[in-house]
């Protein structure tokens, strides 16, 4: 079956370090990829997502690529900010809309000043 | 965006009582809603799925008599942890998709202690 396999954490970074989350999925087809993040104490928010091979989402610094020939969807920043601090989760769904998604088992971010 | 509203955020019970969780998609119709629990340092898994007017379909392993699920509307989907034990303490997390989404919209969260 579908499953997405992202790096264990926790991460510690300083601010304005580089950041890269790791994330391979396997799955038939051509999912659609999504990374979220969780606060804490709070519930899920997408932050980017891409439905096709060489896709690139981005938002709010954050960027990852879609590709096909390694299965990968890794999130990266390129300057982290103690508000980054979250767990994130790759995800991906076989379609865009009402198809379950498969998650990852998230990764811990903690950025200090 | 879309909006996904769960209630409650937080709640400590009684083993043995009974829990009702609500999730309501505020600004669209929810043709489906996913009910999905998260355990501590771990990810979210699924546990079912519910289409308005039909039976869920639940997820291996999950118990269907432990775990009601009503969509009664386009709106609202309900989750009742039955006879709640401390092992049902958990995250609960659910997420509404509608016609014309191309995503999934998540509340908040609901965090269940059963002492």
């Amino acid at each position: 079956g579908d499953s997405v396999t992202q790096m264990e954490g926790p991460v510690t970074l300083s601010e304005e370090a580089f950041l890269t989350i790791n994330c391979t999925y396997t799955a038939t087809g051509y999912p659609s990829l999504f990374w979220y993040v969780q606060y804490p104490g709070e519930g899920l928010q997408l932050l980017l997502k891409a439905t096709k091979a060489d896709d690139k989402g981005s938002n709010k610094g954050f960027e990852a690529t879609y590709r096909k020939e390694t299965t990968s969807f890794h999130l990266e920043k390129g300057s982290v900010q103690v508000s980054d601090s979250a767990v994130y989760f790759c995800a991906l769904a076989r379609n865009s809309g009402n198809t379950p998604l498969v998650f990852g088992k998230g990764t811990r971010l903690s950025v200090i000043a | 965006g879309a909006v996904v509203s769960q209630h409650p955020s937080r709640v400590i019970c009684k083993s043995g009582t009974s829990v009702k969780i609500e999730c309501r998609s505020l600004d669209f119709q929810a043709t489906t809603m996913f009910w999905y629990r998260q355990f501590p340092k771990k990810s979210l898994m699924l546990m079912a799925t519910s289409n308005e007017g039909s039976k869920a379909t639940y997820e291996q392993g999950v118990e269907k008599d432990k775990f009601l699920i009503n969509h009664a509307s386009l709106t609202l989907s309900t989750l009742t942890v039955t006879s709640a034990h401390p092992e049902d303490s958990s995250f609960y997390i659910c997420s509404a998709a509608g016609e014309g989404l191309n995503i999934q919209y998540f509340g908040a969260g609901t965090r269940l202690s059963v002492l």
